[in-house]
């Protein structure tokens, strides 16, 4: 068990529609990561959020948006959902970025399924 | 811009041999390595990492991994496979520390480990 934890497991929505998903770090874990992981493009990085504020973008659709609350935890909020969407999304935390010793801690993922 | 190859997609080996999953990385700048390790139906396991100091780096499950800097490789090594070895392995890299993109993780393609017994 990593400590990371993310909910819902499972998502079945329709093309169009919004969604959230939920993600509490690892106690002491001041930095959330999303990851989506789908068949065609691997695993891709997101966006990183480190105390509350945005410190990295990746391959983020404007679509998507997150945010991480005063508690720390995190939310990724997808919307205007197309089939593409359709992926693997996970979360990770760390303690603090930009130090060797704090490698990433994965959560076990939420599986979309676009329809 | 970093890069990750996994040079092999899939790898079956039977239990109890030696097993060799490739991964070459490209960055321009010095990079921390990774790899980590997914099962079915769960997150990503981190099994070792190379930060600096000692090319060779022992992980968890018995794996190592090698970092040779003039080949710009990362290949992850275990001398004896187990059934329950069976996952897919993941080659990653990011930046170094104090950088923004410390924890921006490069992922390769994935190697699917297969053990047969």
């Amino acid at each position: 068990d990593s400590g990371v934890t993310q909910t819902p497991k499972h998502l079945i929505t329709a093309t169009g529609q919004r969604v959230t998903l939920r993600c509490s770090p690892r106690s002491g874990d001041l930095s959330v990561y999303w990851y989506q992981q789908s068949l065609d493009q691997g695993l891709q990085f997101l966006i990183h959020y480190y105390n509350g504020e945005e410190r990295a973008k990746g391959n983020i659709l404007e679509r998507f948006s997150a945010q991480q609350f005063p508690d720390l935890h995190s939310e990724l909020n997808l919307s205007s959902l197309e089939l593409g969407d359709s992926a693997l999304y996970f979360c990770a935390s760390s303690v603090n970025p930009g130090t060797g010793d704090s490698p990433l801690h994965f959560g076990n993922g939420t599986r979309l399924t676009v329809t | 811009a970093q890069s990750v190859t996994q040079l092999d997609s899939q790898v079956p080996v039977f239990e109890e041999a030696p097993v060799e999953l490739r991964c070459n990385y490209s960055s321009s700048v010095s990079v921390y390595l990774f790899w980590y390790v997914q099962y079915p139906n769960q997150g990503l396991q981190l099994l070792l990492k190379y930060l600096s100091g000692s090319t060779l780096v022992k992980g968890i499950n018995g794996f190592e991994a090698e970092f040779n800097k003039s080949q710009t490789s990362f290949h992850l090594r275990k001398p004896s496979v187990h059934i329950s070895d069976t996952a897919e392995y993941f080659c990653a890299v990011s930046g170094p520390a104090g950088g923004t993109s410390y924890g921006k993780l490069t992922f390769g393609q994935g190697t699917i480990l297969t053990v047969h017994p």
